[in-house]
């Protein structure tokens, strides 16, 4: 399984933008970056996700490198709900599996 | 549409005993995934099945883990029998095949596994 890096923890403060950083300098060619995040004691939900370009949705935007080997979720203004540890997955290969990391623990300061 | 389901939320067991979770994907998702999430780490996969054949189970400790997904649609795994560090939270998640990787996986609430 291809292998990503991420801090194991940031903090930033509430109505701030939030820049999470993702190393995966192993990614192949028709790999999918994904992200996730887990509110506490809640299953893992579905941000984003992109393959060359960058990506924006109602959540979050996905910035790629030109490389892929690096990606950043960016959120634009935090708030306190999006406290969660924030997960960085590549996706490929016909099997499509799902394969979790230790992720990067964002507090938000009020 | 309705999210993946899964029971019980809770149980405590004793060690030795036997326990079984299940899960109800979301209508005509053909991947479901099993996971096992220790306090304070990520998940980590034990099971993927595509409709109802097994595509990856090799974190799965077979020799008291089981799973099953007849029919293709919902999914028990079954612990047997169980102990101390089988504590954890147990999700279940489910995600079509139509867009391939292109595409989201849901999650469920999980089940949460104390055993003493």
């Amino acid at each position: 399984d291809a292998k990503t890096t991420q801090p194991n923890s940031m903090e930033s403060n509430e109505e701030e933008p939030v820049h999470l950083p993702c190393n995966h300098s192993t990614i192949s060619g028709t790999d999918y970056i994904h992200w996730y995040r887990q509110l506490p004691s809640q299953g893992p939900e579905y941000v984003i996700h992109g393959l060359t370009s960058n990506v924006n949705n109602r959540m979050a935007s996905l910035a790629i490198a030109e490389d892929r080997k690096s990606s950043t979720l960016i959120l634009h203004r935090a708030t306190l709900r999006d406290a969660a540890v924030y997960y960085c997955i590549l996706r490929g290969g016909g099997a499509q599996k799902l394969v979790f990391g230790q992720g990067t623990r964002l507090t938000i300061n009020p | 549409e309705a999210g993946v389901a899964q029971s019980p939320r809770y149980k405590i067991i004793e060690k030795r005993q036997s326990v079984a979770f299940w899960c109800n994907p979301i209508s005509g998702h053909a991947t479901l995934y099993w996971y096992q999430q220790i306090l304070g780490q990520g998940p980590k996969l034990l099971i993927q099945f595509q409709n109802n054949g097994v595509v990856d189970d090799s974190q799965l400790p077979k020799d008291r883990f089981s799973a099953e997904r007849l029919k293709g649609v919902d999914s028990t795994l079954k612990i047997q029998p169980a102990k101390l560090e089988d504590s954890a939270v147990y999700l279940c998640a489910s995600t079509t095949l139509a867009r391939g990787l292109n595409t989201e996986a849901f999650f469920g609430q999980g089940t949460r596994l104390t055993v003493v």
